[in-house]
């Protein structure tokens, strides 16, 4: 049974800092995985999708890697800016068929201080 | 249309009332899936639906809860006798295959008093 995790809760960083937000998943036959923003009263905007045969992929200033091996993707976001201020969710299929059932993790909430 | 649209944004039952939402998926997307978040990141799979066929049912409180989709017909998820415990916020999303992204809509708050 697919369980996704990350950390850290909560991020703050002055803008203009790069950083990576964690996320690590447990079952590594995975379909593929999602990273979404959430902004408050908001549904989830999807930022990036790695499929389970890719190892990263670019979105303007953001990069998302997908190492199976390990159970653990990344979003790397570069040149933080206040508008970056969300919440953060990496989800992934509950099992390698895909139905769209996802699980997501409990979220990243990053505030860029300007 | 380019966006999921979701109807109300808002709902307020007593207990025990039904409650209907409603979802247009966006154009061209075969795919439909619904979840509640009822905690601040806790999101929960209800249901998929590949065109008007239930795709995963397998999140669907059964004894309440139903859903459909139907041709040329806004997607809807039904709550019958609603409970304290469905005040939640009710995601529908849209995708155009299994393995493309997901496109939510902004969601209906539902709250049972």
């Amino acid at each position: 049974k697919q369980e996704v995790t990350q950390i850290p809760a909560a991020l703050s960083v002055p803008e203009g800092e790069n950083l990576v937000l964690n996320c690590s998943f447990t079952d590594s036959a995975i379909y593929n995985l999602q990273w979404f923003r959430q902004d408050p009263g908001k549904g989830l905007t999807s930022l990036l999708l790695i499929q389970s045969s890719q190892r990263e992929q670019t979105s303007g200033r953001l990069n998302a890697s997908l190492d199976k091996s390990s159970g653990r993707s990344t979003l790397y976001i570069a040149a933080s800016q206040p508008g970056d201020s969300a919440t953060y969710l990496c989800a992934a299929p509950q099992s390698s068929s895909n139905t769209g059932k996802l699980i997501f993790g409990q979220g990243t909430t990053l505030q860029v201080k300007p | 249309g380019e966006e999921v649209a979701q109807t109300p944004k808002h709902l307020v039952r007593g207990e025990g009332q039904k409650a209907k939402l409603y979802c247009a998926p966006i154009k061209g997307h075969s795919y439909v899936f619904w979840y509640q978040q009822v905690l601040k990141n806790e999101f929960k799979f209800l249901i998929s639906f590949q065109n008007e066929n239930v795709f995963d049912e397998t999140g669907m409180p059964k004894e309440r809860f139903s859903a459909k989709c139907l041709p040329n017909s806004p997607c809807s998820l039904e709550i019958q006798a609603t409970k304290l415990e469905d005040s939640a916020v009710y995601f529908c999303a849209s995708s155009q295959s299994r393995n493309s992204p997901l496109h939510f809509g902004n969601g209906t708050r539902l709250t049972v008093t």
